[in-house]
């Protein structure tokens, strides 16, 4: 299994423009996650998703939209993008019931400019 | 979800035991304690949870005292790659299972 697969692993954006974070998980987990993480502070929570068609909104969910037509995959937009949404993004999954336990993709750097 | 506190950094000696600790009074009776630790610039990883009786895996044992208002994370051997920060994280159940991270424990593995 490759686990949690984040896609770009770095970008750079200019003010105004729109990109989509990629993540994808092989595990059939029913939960996954979007968070940031600025520099020195702890994770955010941006949205999360129960299922597939099923999402919800997080802690910072100003700035971003999500969807999930597959269990497989999570992908982040982010359509005006703005130079506080420079951070690093981790995407998560865990399985229904088990370890209850996140596993983390390695996540995306974005700078914003 | 119960708040956390934590002291900002640790330092330990290499081989011998970290012990971190995790302050959690507002803790209500269906709350469990997890923690992570993100090593450098890498995605979090689980270590362990527990609701209140002591658990113990390979990675780490949790030892939750008896009013559960504090816990602490032990790595019995601590070597350098244990160098990371360590988060305490108090969930009860929401429908989710969301974490919340707060800034955690930066501990430093010295030779």
């Amino acid at each position: 299994n490759a686990g949690v697969t984040q896609t770009p692993k770095f970008r750079i954006l200019k003010i105004g423009q729109s990109m989509t974070l990629q993540c994808t998980q092989d595990m059939n987990h029913n939960y996954m996650y979007w968070y940031r993480q600025d520099p020195g502070m702890g994770l955010k929570l941006i949205y999360y998703s129960v299922g597939a068609g099923i999402t919800d909104k997080g802690e910072v969910p100003n700035g971003y939209n999500v969807s999930r037509s597959t269990t497989e995959d999570f992908p982040l937009r982010l359509e005006l993008a703005a130079p506080s949404q420079t951070s690093v993004y981790f995407c998560a999954s865990r399985p229904q019931g088990g370890k209850d336990e996140q596993y983390f993709g390695p996540g995306t750097r974005l700078t914003v400019t | 979800d119960a708040k956390t506190t934590q002291p900002p950094s640790m330092d330990c000696a290499e081989g011998r035991a970290a012990n971190l600790p995790c302050n959690h009074s507002t803790i209500s009776g269906n709350e469990y304690v997890y923690w992570y630790r993100q090593i450098h610039s890498q995605g979090p990883q689980y270590i362990i949870h527990g609701l209140k009786n002591n658990e113990t895996n390979e990675m780490a044992s949790l030892i939750i005292t008896e009013d559960r208002k504090s816990s602490t994370l032990i790595l019995p051997h601590a070597t350098l790659r244990d160098t990371a920060v360590y988060y305490c994280i108090v969930r009860g159940y929401n429908a989710g299972n969301m974490l919340t991270f707060g800034g955690g424990t930066r501990l430093m593995v010295k030779p």
